[in-house]
């Protein structure tokens, strides 16, 4: 019972460095999210996804690209990090993307990005 | 102003007490709530819905007052593990989960 697994938990990067952020989940959910949560604020939506094959945008998805090739993994790029990325990203899912099961998330354990 | 706003806190409280945060949401269109708790540096997880009549789970109770556009969460009888922060999370009407407003939390901590 994995749940959401999201790699690496840790990572620094140096400003103008690329990185991608994998999120992976055994649930069978067909809805993916990615967050940001910083300081002060709350979590914030960058990109999320309702299928295979499909992504949209968040609330924040400047300097963000995704992708959802497979059911079970939704991807986060950074192309060229800029320290305003420096952010704890987490990863969520749901088995819904209306009504109460919506509301339900299943969070990854967070990945922590300090860009440099 | 924040869509959705909270009391930062941190509330520090004995073992045994009672203590209430609520939540201040803007968006009158709003029509689900929620609070999520969050262990120091953990993922968040769903503690409990709020209903438009109330809702109580053990030691915890959720209130919604929409004329005053406000939640509350209730928390007798406080235990250490308690101590986490709580978030807020409110959705307008359609209840796309994508348009969920995560308040910035309230940190809780239980003293023994």
């Amino acid at each position: 019972n994995a749940g959401v697994t999201q790699t690496p938990k840790f990572r620094v990067l140096k400003t103008g460095q690329s990185m991608t952020l994998l999120c992976a989940q055994d649930m069978n959910h067909e809805y993916m999210y990615w967050y940001r949560q910083d300081p002060g604020m709350g979590l914030r939506l960058i990109h999320y996804s309702v299928g295979e094959g499909t992504t949209a945008k968040g609330e924040v998805p400047d300097g963000y690209n995704v992708s959802r090739l497979k059911k079970q993994n939704f991807l986060l790029g950074l192309e060229s990090a800029a320290p305003s990325q420096t952010s704890v990203y987490f990863c969520a899912s749901s088995y819904q993307h209306t009504g109460a099961g919506a509301n339900v998330l299943t969070f990854g354990a967070g990945s922590r990005l300090t860009v440099l | 102003r924040k869509e959705v706003e909270q009391d930062p806190g941190p509330f520090n409280v004995p073992e045994g007490a009672t203590v209430a945060f609520n939540c201040t949401y803007s968006n009158s269109a709003s029509q689900s709530f929620f609070w999520y708790r969050q262990d120091c540096r953990k993922e968040p997880k769903l503690l409990m819905s709020v209903y438009s009549s109330g809702n109580e789970d053990g030691r915890f109770t959720a209130q919604l007052n929409r004329a005053s556009q406000y939640i509350s969460l209730l928390i007798r009888d406080s235990k250490l593990s308690d101590s986490a922060t709580y978030l807020c999370v409110v959705t307008p009407s359609s209840g796309s989960a994508r348009q969920l407003t995560f308040g910035s939390g309230t940190q809780l901590t239980v003293l023994p």
